[in-house]
């Protein structure tokens, strides 16, 4: 399975714009990148995912790099509850859509 | 719309008794997966299935079994649990297997065995 790339830790200051970066260097092009975050006590929860074009939906945007080999989660304006554990992960769909969940970036929002 | 239901949501076994860890899914999803996550770790994936009746391996399968008897329900058989086991247990699902579907998780099974 293709595996992800992620810094253990990054903080921010609330209100301000948060940039989580993953690499993927050894990506498929049948693999889609998608965002998980987990807070504390729950389980994983969906933010967002693409394949080769930048995503925006309510909650996040996706920026992918042109060759695919990193990608960018980016929260406009980073707010108390947005502290969580962010997972960058892809999806095969040759592979039963399988996935390797790493130990992702813990994010800490500072008042 | 329930989405992905665990039950129990806590439970402790002492060494060598058994349990099942029960999931399911109300989105007509095809796909489900069974994840175990130690503590600040990663979550690791035990068993899948793409179907009724379909299982496979995942990574870590050892001292677990599944079965899929219908499209809505995953259960995780544990048959003699030992202390490695302590986890937190996530049941997820999709509708298909491509990477243009998302998993829906439930929200885990904290499990301790004593």
């Amino acid at each position: 399975d293709a595996k992800t790339t992620q810094p253990n830790s990054m903080e921010s200051n609330e209100e301000e714009p948060v940039h989580l970066p993953c690499n993927h260097s050894t990506i498929s092009g049948t693999d889609y990148i998608h965002w998980y975050r987990q807070l504390p006590s729950q389980g994983p929860e969906y933010v967002i995912h693409g394949l080769t074009s930048n995503v925006n939906n309510r909650m996040a945007s996706l920026a992918i790099a042109e060759d695919r080999k990193s990608s960018t989660l980016i929260l406009h304006r980073a707010t108390l509850r947005d502290a969580a554990v962010y997972y960058c992960i892809l999806r095969d769909g040759n592979n039963a859509g399988k996935s390797t969940f790493g130990d992702g970036t813990t994010l800490t929002v500072k008042p | 719309n329930a989405g992905v239901t665990q039950t129990p949501k806590f439970r402790i076994l002492k060494i060598g008794q058994s349990m099942t860890l029960q999931c399911t899914q109300d989105m007509n999803h095809n796909y489900m997966y069974w994840y175990r996550q130690d503590p600040g770790m990663g979550l690791k994936l035990i068993y899948y299935s793409v179907g009724a009746g379909i299982t496979d391996k995942g990574e870590v399968p050892n001292g677990y079994n599944v079965s899929r008897s219908t499209t809505e329900d995953f259960p995780l058989r544990l048959e003699l649990a030992a202390p490695s086991q302590t986890s937190v247990y996530f049941c997820a699902s999709s509708y298909l297997g491509q990477g243009v579907y998302g998993y829906t998780f439930g929200s885990g099974t904290r499990l301790t065995v004593v």
